[in-house]
């Protein structure tokens, strides 16, 4: 059964600053690995999808990395802004099941 | 285009009573998902379904939960005799095939009173 961790559970930082938020996963048979973020009370927004064959992807302030053989993946979120104040999400499709399987996410506050 | 809308975007019902939850997937997009989210809980994935098929259904509860995607209209999830343990967060997804990037509506908020 695929499983996915994230860390940390809650990161606050200064407004500017870069900053790294991880995920692994147990099952390394996956087909795409998809960030998302969530505001409070909120819907999902797709940032970015890294299928298996891909090293990484990259948008805008965001750049996503996958290592699939660890079963790790980072966020790597550049000139952090108050608006990136949110809940980070990973979540993997494969490894047994149709769905994706979410970590718990990562709380993110950028301080002004 | 219209990404995934789903409706009511709030749900309020009493122990007992029958829910039934609305999703419209992207336009083109055959495959639908649904999640769901409990307070303090991770999204946990529902059904997939692609349209008149279930596709799998392992992560739905065994009673009183059912799902469809009829081959015209939106995807339903029905929720008979509701239970206060049913209060969360329901998201469905919609993607163009199964292994492409997932896009999520806005959920809906069950609330059982």
């Amino acid at each position: 059964k695929q499983e996915v961790t994230q860390i940390p559970a809650a990161l606050s930082v200064p407004e500017g600053e870069n900053l790294v938020l991880n995920c692994s996963f147990t099952d390394s048979a996956i087909y795409n690995l998809q960030w998302f973020r969530q505001d409070p009370g909120k819907g999902l927004t797709s940032l970015l999808l890294i299928q298996s064959s891909q090293r990484e992807q990259t948008s805008g302030r965001l750049n996503a990395s996958l290592d699939k053989s660890s079963g790790r993946s980072t966020l790597y979120i550049a000139a952090s802004q108050p608006g990136d104040s949110a809940t980070y999400l990973c979540a993997v499709l494969g490894g047994g099941a149709d769905g994706l399987t979410f970590g718990k996410g990562t709380h993110l506050i950028i301080q002004p | 285009n219209a990404g995934v809308m789903q409706n009511p975007r709030h749900l309020v019902r009493r122990r007992g009573q029958e829910a039934r939850l609305r999703c419209s997937p992207v336009k083109g997009h055959s495959h639908v998902y649904w999640y769901r989210q409990l307070p303090e809980e991770g999204l946990k994935f529902m059904v997939y379904l692609q349209k008149e098929n279930i596709i799998d259904e392992s992560g739905m509860p065994k009673e009183r939960f059912s799902a469809e995607f009829p081959k015209e209209g939106p995807s339903i999830l029905r929720i008979q005799q509701v239970v206060r343990g049913d209060s969360a967060a329901y998201f469905c997804a919609s993607s163009p095939s199964d292994t492409r990037a997932q896009h999520f509506g806005d959920g809906t908020r069950l609330s059982i009173l």
